[in-house]
């Protein structure tokens, strides 16, 4: 069974960082490049950075840019999203999120993420 | 990356059929062939419907169904049933390694 489970979420003031992990098992992780896709409480979905298998093609959404990098470590089969800079507005659940076939066909269940102060 | 545009809410009654827009440019939407539709019901993680504009991924059932003519994308949901009620997000790929999502439509069975 595919899973994708996030950790790392919590409270932090405006300003800090956060280092979010995501765990996958269940697939060949080395196969696949993963996203991290956010939701703010009651909205809708943000797409916020990509990064593929070789760890050589990366990007970001503009919102997060110069503030969120990503990064993977196949041998432990793990994405991980070390955020800086924080504000506000990137309160959200953060989905760990597969890619196949130009679309995300499977998502972990969630870390919430809270930056206020 | 603007969001595409999708209509906040749509209804209908058991067993009918509902469609749903999903409007961009020809950056994303209208240029590639790589439109996706995600369901979400409350509190759960989004789950993928169709890929690359009309695909279904196995167990999602032939009731929903995508398609695509220029810079809007549409899913139908045909046959409504009360388990469709959920909030329904369209994405397509943008160039580069970018995604962008619509505003999510939420569907109401009457």
């Amino acid at each position: 069974e595919v899973q994708l489970v996030e950790s790392g979420g919590g409270l932090v003031q405006p300003g800090g960082s956060l280092r979010l992990s995501c765990a996958v098992s269940g697939f060949t992780f080395t196969s696949y490049t993963v996203n991290w896709v956010r939701q703010a409480p009651g909205k809708g979905l943000e797409w916020v950075s990509h990064v593929n298998v070789g760890s050589d093609l990366i990007d970001y959404a503009d919102s997060v840019r110069g503030r969120f990098t990503i990064s993977r470590d196949n041998a432990k089969n793990s994405l991980y999203l070390q955020m800086s800079s924080l504000r506000v507005e990137d309160t959200a659940v953060y989905y760990c999120v597969r890619d196949w076939s130009w679309a995300f066909d499977h998502w972990g269940q969630g870390t919430l993420v809270t930056v206020s102060s | 990356q603007s969001a595409l545009t999708q209509p906040p809410s749509a209804s209908g009654s058991p067993g009918q059929s509902v469609t749903i827009s999903c409007t961009g440019t020809s950056s994303d939407v209208g240029g590639y062939n790589f439109v996706s539709w995600y369901q979400q019901h409350p509190g759960k993680a989004p789950r993928l419907l169709i890929y690359e504009v009309t695909k279904r991924p196995s167990g999602v059932p032939d009731r929903f169904s995508g398609s695509k003519s220029g810079n809007t994308a549409s899913l139908t949901v045909s046959g409504l049933q009360a388990e469709d009620e959920a909030d329904y997000y369209c994405s397509s790929f943008a160039g580069g390694r970018k995604w962008v999502f619509g505003g999510g439509t939420k569907l109401t069975v009457l």
